[in-house]
């Protein structure tokens, strides 16, 4: 079974403080995205990573690929209010003999003004 | 376009009975995907169907099941209800099956239905 691990669980940090997510695990996926669901909707893509060590970067949050493809970070400098949400990381790949996109339980964040 | 829609939004029932939850895709799309979300499990897949057939099935008991109709509409059944399935039950779709191997594609979540178990 693939599993992915989230941390931290939960994180409460000031308007325009920097934070990092991140999302590990023991196996390897062809690919990882990460989501974030805001109270009452559904998770909403923000990024797909597939190349070890790739970076991408969506206005003040960047996302990095481990080299093994194995972990992932979402940093975020200078957070907004309009960031809190649930972020979660999911990873695809091929788990009890078939593909599988397995999420992590995600990190709680909360901005506060 | 129109997003993932799913109904009911909420519902309760009581322990021992049975439910349907709906869920219509964004047009275009066959694949439907399926997850339970609790606050100590996170999301965790319950099945995907993808034009009709079932794809691939997560760890879940016999008591869930699901369909997709020939309009990539999709619904999930639960029987003999359990105060542990008390849960928000996500959609999502996408027009490549979320299983396939191929460099997933994003999924469209709908907004979900939540199940209260009484």
């Amino acid at each position: 079974t693939q599993l992915l691990e989230q941390s931290p669980q939960f994180l409460s940090i000031q308007e325009g403080e920097n934070l990092t997510v991140y999302c590990n695990s023991s196996s390897v996926f062809s690919s990882l995205q990460w989501y974030r669901q805001e109270p009452g909707e559904g998770p909403v893509l923000l990024v797909t990573v597939v190349t070890g060590g790739e970076v991408k970067k969506l206005k003040r949050l960047t996302f990095q690929f481990g080299d093994a493809r194995k972990d992932s970070s979402l940093h975020i400098t200078a957070a907004q209010p309009g960031d809190t949400g649930l972020y979660l990381c999911a990873g695809a790949g091929r788990g009890a003999g078939s593909y599988q996109l397995t999420f992590g339980k995600g990190t709680k964040l909360s901005v506060i003004p | 376009k129109a997003g993932v829609t799913q109904t009911p939004r909420y519902l309760i029932k009581t322990r021992g009975q049975q439910v349907t939850l709906s869920c219509s895709p964004i047009s275009g799309h066959r694949s439907v995907s399926w997850y339970q979300q609790t606050p100590g499990q996170g999301l965790q897949f319950l099945f995907e169907y993808f034009s009709e057939t079932q794809r691939n099935k997560g760890n879940f008991p016999g008591r869930f099941s699901g369909r997709q109709f020939s309009n990539s509409r999709s619904e999930m059944n639960v029987s003999t209800l359990e105060l542990g399935d008390s849960a928000l039950y996500l959609c999502a779709s996408s027009s490549l099956p979320a299983t396939s191997g191929i460099d997933t594609g994003e999924l469209f979540f709908g907004e979900g239905s939540r199940l209260t178990v009484l």
